[in-house]
């Protein structure tokens, strides 16, 4: 099985801050990764997919990037709606997994 | 509107059994890939069990093989999880998923969840 691990656990910044979360797999995935997230009490909401295209209607302050096993998730100027916990999900192969998961705070 | 909405959770006893559905509404659920994936309180996101568009693929997670059983109807734009031996590392937030884009297992609808706890 891929595992996915993502860093920091949490992470805390200020309105505005320029905010990083990585995803590394424990093989090559390619690019075959997709990101989440989700808000207390609320279903995951889908992102970006193939690492680094960004779903239709998601703000374009967010933006992903990587390929094979390091990958990245950047919100560029980050707002309060942004609060919530951040996941990557693997795709490349079953079977699927995620991420631990990444909580945003302000 | 689009949704998936899933009912069926609530609490069962170690070794019981319980039958989650899942309700598609405002799109052609025939041609989506189906997933369920499942959150234990305060913890991450689990995949369990994926579903092809015909039914004809299934595929699950270790932790649940022999022991949930995944199904769809598409006349009834339904899809449904059958658990059996359930154990108390099952309770959990489970949530129906899925997409449209063949060949890309990611999940881009999802439904709201339904809860099973499994306690005595």
């Amino acid at each position: 099985d891929i595992q996915m691990t993502q860093s920091p656990s949490t992470l805390s910044a200020s309105v505005g801050d320029r905010v990083t979360i990585t995803c590394r797999a424990s093989q090559s995935i390619v690019g075959w990764l997709a990101w989440y997230q989700q808000k207390p009490g609320k279903a995951p909401k889908f992102l970006i997919y193939e690492a680094s295209t960004l779903q239709s209607g998601v703000p374009s302050r967010f933006s992903g990037s990587g390929s094979g096993t390091e990958f990245t998730l950047t919100i560029s100027s980050l707002q309060p709606d942004d609060v919530a916990t951040y996941y990557c999900q693997q795709y490349n192969s079953y079977p699927l997994t995620f991420g631990g998961g990444t909580k945003v705070e302000i | 509107q689009v949704q998936l909405v899933e009912s069926g959770g609530g609490l069962v006893k170690p070794g019981g059994s319980l039958s989650l559905s899942c309700a598609a509404s405002g799109f052609n659920f025939s041609a989506y890939y189906m997933s369920w994936i499942r959150q234990a309180p305060g913890q991450g996101l689990e995949w369990l069990a994926y579903i092809s568009r015909s039914g004809k693929t299934i595929l699950y997670a270790d932790s649940v093989k022999g022991r949930f059983t995944i199904s769809r109807d598409n006349t009834k734009n339904t899809l449904f999880l059958e658990m059996n031996s359930l154990k108390a590392d099952d309770r959990a937030l489970y949530y129906c998923a899925g997409t449209a884009v063949t060949g890309d297992w990611y999940f881009d609808l999802w439904g709201r969840g339904t809860l099973v706890t499994v306690s005595s």
